[in-house]
Protein backbone atom coordinates (compact mmCIF):
# COMPACT_ATOMS: atom_id res chain seq x y z
CA UNK A 1 0.00 0.00 0.00
CA UNK A 2 0.85 3.26 -0.21
CA UNK A 3 3.73 4.77 2.39
CA UNK A 4 3.50 8.40 3.77
CA UNK A 5 6.36 9.75 5.96
CA UNK A 6 6.41 12.80 7.77
CA UNK A 7 9.36 14.25 9.23
CA UNK A 8 10.88 15.18 11.56
CA UNK A 9 8.98 12.86 13.90
CA UNK A 10 9.32 15.50 16.76
CA UNK A 11 10.13 18.91 16.64
CA UNK A 12 11.05 21.58 19.81
CA UNK A 13 11.36 24.76 19.10
CA UNK A 14 11.43 28.73 20.66
CA UNK A 15 8.56 30.95 20.40
CA UNK A 16 9.26 32.77 17.22
CA UNK A 17 11.41 30.56 15.50
CA UNK A 18 10.34 29.17 11.94
CA UNK A 19 9.78 25.58 10.90
CA UNK A 20 9.26 23.47 7.67
CA UNK A 21 7.50 19.73 7.45
CA UNK A 22 7.85 17.30 5.39
CA UNK A 23 5.36 14.92 3.70
CA UNK A 24 6.46 12.02 1.30
CA UNK A 25 4.53 9.62 0.10
CA UNK A 26 5.22 6.74 -2.39
CA UNK A 27 2.60 6.92 -5.42
CA UNK A 28 0.11 9.43 -7.21
CA UNK A 29 -2.20 11.22 -5.14
CA UNK A 30 -6.14 12.66 -5.48
CA UNK A 31 -6.24 14.59 -2.43
CA UNK A 32 -3.10 15.85 0.07
CA UNK A 33 -4.35 17.53 3.45
CA UNK A 34 -2.42 18.85 6.11
CA UNK A 35 -4.27 18.48 9.74
CA UNK A 36 -3.55 20.22 13.13
CA UNK A 37 -4.12 17.69 15.89
CA UNK A 38 -4.64 20.31 19.00
CA UNK A 39 -3.55 18.64 22.33
CA UNK A 40 -7.59 18.20 23.14
CA UNK A 41 -7.40 15.84 19.74
CA UNK A 42 -9.46 17.66 17.71
CA UNK A 43 -8.15 17.43 13.93
CA UNK A 44 -8.14 20.55 12.11
CA UNK A 45 -7.76 21.47 8.43
CA UNK A 46 -4.91 23.62 7.44
CA UNK A 47 -4.63 22.90 4.00
CA UNK A 48 -6.57 21.01 1.01
CA UNK A 49 -3.13 20.61 -1.36
CA UNK A 50 -2.96 18.08 -3.99
CA UNK A 51 -0.49 20.44 -5.77
CA UNK A 52 0.38 23.58 -6.19
CA UNK A 53 1.32 26.60 -3.14
CA UNK A 54 -1.43 28.07 -0.89
CA UNK A 55 -0.86 30.42 2.15
CA UNK A 56 -2.91 31.38 5.37
CA UNK A 57 -1.72 33.90 7.54
CA UNK A 58 1.39 32.79 9.15
CA UNK A 59 0.94 28.98 7.81
CA UNK A 60 1.76 28.04 4.07
CA UNK A 61 2.05 24.54 2.18
CA UNK A 62 3.71 23.34 -1.08
CA UNK A 63 2.85 20.30 -3.03
CA UNK A 64 4.69 18.93 -5.65
CA UNK A 65 2.96 16.54 -7.01
CA UNK A 66 5.66 15.13 -9.58
CA UNK A 67 8.05 14.73 -6.93
CA UNK A 68 5.60 12.98 -3.98
CA UNK A 69 6.13 15.49 -1.00
CA UNK A 70 4.53 18.30 0.43
CA UNK A 71 6.18 20.87 2.71
CA UNK A 72 4.40 22.82 5.52
CA UNK A 73 5.98 25.85 6.55
CA UNK A 74 4.83 27.39 10.09
CA UNK A 75 6.60 31.24 10.52
CA UNK A 76 6.36 33.20 13.84
CA UNK A 77 5.79 30.12 15.88
CA UNK A 78 3.30 30.38 19.09
CA UNK A 79 2.52 28.47 21.13
CA UNK A 80 -0.99 27.43 19.87
CA UNK A 81 0.52 25.86 17.24
CA UNK A 82 2.07 22.93 19.60
CA UNK A 83 0.21 19.74 18.86
CA UNK A 84 0.97 16.99 15.81
CA UNK A 85 0.90 17.54 12.01
CA UNK A 86 -0.54 15.43 9.88
CA UNK A 87 -0.24 14.95 6.81
CA UNK A 88 -2.91 12.42 4.61
CA UNK A 89 -3.38 11.24 0.86
CA UNK A 90 -5.77 9.70 -1.12
CA UNK A 91 -4.33 7.85 -3.73
CA UNK A 92 -5.35 9.12 -7.77
CA UNK A 93 -5.18 4.61 -7.98
CA UNK A 94 -7.83 4.57 -4.89
CA UNK A 95 -10.71 5.69 -7.27
CA UNK A 96 -14.16 4.93 -5.83
CA UNK A 97 -12.71 4.78 -2.53
CA UNK A 98 -12.00 8.03 -1.47
CA UNK A 99 -10.20 7.04 1.99
CA UNK A 100 -7.71 9.20 3.41
CA UNK A 101 -3.49 7.52 4.44
CA UNK A 102 -2.17 9.14 7.29
CA UNK A 103 1.52 9.70 7.94
CA UNK A 104 2.80 9.09 11.48
CA UNK A 105 2.82 13.09 12.46
CA UNK A 106 5.21 15.78 13.73
CA UNK A 107 4.59 16.40 16.95
CA UNK A 108 5.60 19.66 17.39
CA UNK A 109 6.23 21.89 21.06
CA UNK A 110 6.89 25.02 20.61
CA UNK A 111 8.76 26.79 23.97
CA UNK A 112 7.48 29.66 25.48
CA UNK B 1 -24.93 22.42 12.19
CA UNK B 2 -21.77 23.97 11.60
CA UNK B 3 -19.53 21.00 11.97
CA UNK B 4 -19.25 17.11 12.48
CA UNK B 5 -20.72 15.68 15.73
CA UNK B 6 -20.56 12.70 17.37
CA UNK B 7 -21.55 11.13 20.28
CA UNK B 8 -20.98 10.23 23.13
CA UNK B 9 -17.28 12.25 23.92
CA UNK B 10 -16.45 9.34 26.18
CA UNK B 11 -17.36 5.72 26.47
CA UNK B 12 -16.12 3.69 29.26
CA UNK B 13 -17.16 -0.10 28.81
CA UNK B 14 -16.19 -3.57 30.16
CA UNK B 15 -14.95 -6.14 27.92
CA UNK B 16 -17.64 -8.22 26.42
CA UNK B 17 -20.32 -5.20 25.80
CA UNK B 18 -21.54 -3.94 23.15
CA UNK B 19 -21.57 -0.01 21.91
CA UNK B 20 -22.46 1.97 19.74
CA UNK B 21 -21.07 5.65 18.37
CA UNK B 22 -22.75 8.36 16.51
CA UNK B 23 -22.03 10.55 13.95
CA UNK B 24 -23.87 13.36 12.73
CA UNK B 25 -22.28 15.13 9.10
CA UNK B 26 -22.22 18.28 7.52
CA UNK B 27 -25.96 18.79 5.98
CA UNK B 28 -25.34 18.29 2.80
CA UNK B 29 -21.72 16.35 2.72
CA UNK B 30 -22.30 12.81 0.42
CA UNK B 31 -19.34 11.50 2.04
CA UNK B 32 -18.86 10.46 5.56
CA UNK B 33 -16.16 8.41 7.09
CA UNK B 34 -15.19 6.52 10.21
CA UNK B 35 -11.27 6.31 11.22
CA UNK B 36 -9.75 5.35 14.59
CA UNK B 37 -6.97 6.81 16.16
CA UNK B 38 -5.13 4.55 18.61
CA UNK B 39 -2.97 6.54 21.30
CA UNK B 40 -0.35 8.33 20.13
CA UNK B 41 -0.43 6.81 16.28
CA UNK B 42 -1.86 8.51 13.30
CA UNK B 43 -5.58 7.80 12.33
CA UNK B 44 -6.72 4.00 10.32
CA UNK B 45 -9.56 4.58 7.77
CA UNK B 46 -12.45 2.23 9.24
CA UNK B 47 -15.14 2.60 6.24
CA UNK B 48 -16.62 5.14 3.65
CA UNK B 49 -20.09 5.79 3.03
CA UNK B 50 -20.65 7.95 -0.64
CA UNK B 51 -23.82 8.78 -1.76
CA UNK B 52 -26.19 5.37 -2.28
CA UNK B 53 -23.10 3.81 -3.19
CA UNK B 54 -22.48 0.33 -1.27
CA UNK B 55 -20.07 1.57 1.52
CA UNK B 56 -16.38 0.38 1.52
CA UNK B 57 -16.06 -1.66 4.27
CA UNK B 58 -12.32 -2.74 3.56
CA UNK B 59 -11.17 -0.76 6.85
CA UNK B 60 -13.09 -2.99 9.50
CA UNK B 61 -10.18 -4.83 11.75
CA UNK B 62 -13.10 -7.26 12.42
CA UNK B 63 -16.65 -9.13 11.78
CA UNK B 64 -17.48 -7.28 15.45
CA UNK B 65 -17.32 -3.73 13.59
CA UNK B 66 -20.57 -2.94 11.45
CA UNK B 67 -21.56 0.84 10.21
CA UNK B 68 -24.83 1.83 9.34
CA UNK B 69 -25.95 5.11 7.82
CA UNK B 70 -29.35 5.88 6.93
CA UNK B 71 -29.49 8.05 3.98
CA UNK B 72 -27.12 11.17 3.61
CA UNK B 73 -27.22 11.95 7.74
CA UNK B 74 -26.52 10.26 10.52
CA UNK B 75 -23.85 7.09 10.83
CA UNK B 76 -23.55 4.61 13.87
CA UNK B 77 -20.83 2.48 14.23
CA UNK B 78 -21.22 -0.81 16.24
CA UNK B 79 -18.57 -2.59 17.92
CA UNK B 80 -19.70 -5.73 19.63
CA UNK B 81 -18.22 -7.46 22.26
CA UNK B 82 -15.69 -4.95 23.08
CA UNK B 83 -11.72 -6.45 23.55
CA UNK B 84 -9.28 -4.09 25.44
CA UNK B 85 -7.70 -3.56 21.92
CA UNK B 86 -10.53 -1.72 20.43
CA UNK B 87 -9.54 1.06 23.36
CA UNK B 88 -8.77 4.43 20.62
CA UNK B 89 -10.54 7.84 19.99
CA UNK B 90 -13.38 6.96 16.99
CA UNK B 91 -13.24 10.24 14.38
CA UNK B 92 -15.79 10.93 11.86
CA UNK B 93 -15.65 12.37 9.24
CA UNK B 94 -17.66 14.01 5.85
CA UNK B 95 -17.18 16.13 2.57
CA UNK B 96 -19.32 16.57 -0.43
CA UNK B 97 -17.39 14.72 -2.80
CA UNK B 98 -19.43 14.28 -6.32
CA UNK B 99 -19.61 12.00 -8.89
CA UNK B 100 -20.98 12.38 -12.02
CA UNK B 101 -20.27 9.01 -13.62
CA UNK B 102 -17.97 6.37 -12.11
CA UNK B 103 -14.34 6.38 -13.19
CA UNK B 104 -14.91 9.01 -15.62
CA UNK B 105 -15.11 11.88 -13.04
CA UNK B 106 -14.67 12.66 -9.06
CA UNK B 107 -14.43 15.84 -7.81
CA UNK B 108 -12.48 15.14 -3.77
CA UNK B 109 -13.16 17.59 -1.15
CA UNK B 110 -11.48 18.28 1.66
CA UNK B 111 -12.79 16.17 4.56
CA UNK B 112 -13.99 17.84 7.68
CA UNK B 113 -13.53 15.68 11.01
CA UNK B 114 -15.68 15.85 14.46
CA UNK B 115 -14.15 15.27 17.93
CA UNK B 116 -14.50 12.01 18.20
CA UNK B 117 -15.87 9.88 20.60
CA UNK B 118 -12.89 8.17 23.33
CA UNK B 119 -13.68 4.68 23.71
CA UNK B 120 -11.98 2.93 26.64
CA UNK B 121 -12.73 -0.52 27.01
CA UNK B 122 -11.81 -2.13 30.48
Amino acid sequence: GIQVEQSPPDLILQEGANSTLRCNFSDSVNNLQWFHQNPWGQLINLFYIPSGTKQNGRLSATTVATERYSLLYISSSQTTDSGVYFCAVDLLSNFGNEKLTFGTGTRLTIIP
Amino acid sequence: GAGVSQSPSNKVTEKGKDVELRCDPISGHTALYWYRQRLGQGLEFLIYFQGNSAPDKSGLPSDRFSAERTGESVSTLTIQRTQQEDSAVYLCASSSNSRTHIRVSMKVETQYFGPGTRLLVL
